[in-house]
């Protein structure tokens, strides 16, 4: 079966400090790899993926990501964290063997807090 | 959030009552979705459609019901058969969504539907 897991529910940095925010996967295939954020009330806005290639990934807002097949797992980074990127972030896979017209697994998301 | 719509933003709906959610999408986008977030649960798949005039059902889908007659729209009603429909739902499109494509799901920003 397909899931996420992010274990932390919460994560604290101090504004200029590195941050990371941790996603497991399981899937039967190769996956497809997904970072959202969320603000308050707003929908989610796409940050990064994996496909195949390289293991880290660059997006949006100075994110990156890191792929690591043999511990299954697709962290979060960004070397200085900023106050406006406190939000709630959702990790997502997609099993490209099983096409269930597209579908996301979403992790149940993890809220990261930067305080100045 | 950009190119795809829901509305209304807020819905208050009585007991009993079945009410409409809208999803218009101008991305040309073959593939839409409607989740369901609940907090600390992650994002829920109640239906999808891949083309005009089909549609599957999710993982939550009793209680709600989808048409897709137009490309660009893709409406999700809450009957009054869902017994906890207080959420946040949230529509989603993708240019494609056929076995093995890394599409991207793009978010809408969201309607936040409350039962008194």
């Amino acid at each position: 079966a397909q899931s996420v897991a992010q274990p932390e529910d919460q994560v604290n940095v101090a504004e200029g400090n590195p941050l990371t925010v941790k996603c497991t996967y399981s899937v039967s295939g190769n996956p497809y790899l997904f970072w959202y954020v969320q603000y308050p009330n707003r929908g989610l806005q796409f940050l990064l993926k994996y496909i195949t290639g390289d293991n880290l990934v660059k997006g949006s807002y100075g994110f990156e990501a890191e792929f690591n097949k043999s511990q299954t797992s697709f962290h979060l980074k960004k070397p200085s964290a900023l106050v406006s990127d406190s939000a709630l972030y959702f990790c997502a896979v997609r099993d490209p063997l099983y096409n269930q017209g597209g579908k996301l697994i979403f992790g149940q998301g993890t809220e990261l807090s930067v305080k100045p | 959030d950009g190119g795809i719509t829901q509305s209304p933003k807020y819905l208050f709906r009585k007991e009993g009552q079945n009410v409409t959610l809208s999803c218009e999408q101008n991305l040309n986008h073959d593939a839409m979705y409607w989740y369901r977030q609940d907090p600390g649960q992650g994002l829920r798949l109640i239906y999808y459609s891949q083309i005009v005039n089909d549609f599957q059902k999710g993982d939550i889908a009793e209680g709600y019901s989808v048409s897709r007659e137009k490309k660009e729209s893709f409406p999700l009603t809450v009957t009054s058969a869902q017994k906890n429909p207080t959420a946040f739902y949230l529509c989603a499109s993708t240019r494609g969504a056929g076995q093995g494509r890394p599409d991207t799901q793009y978010f809408g920003p969201g309607t936040r539907l409350t039962v008194l």
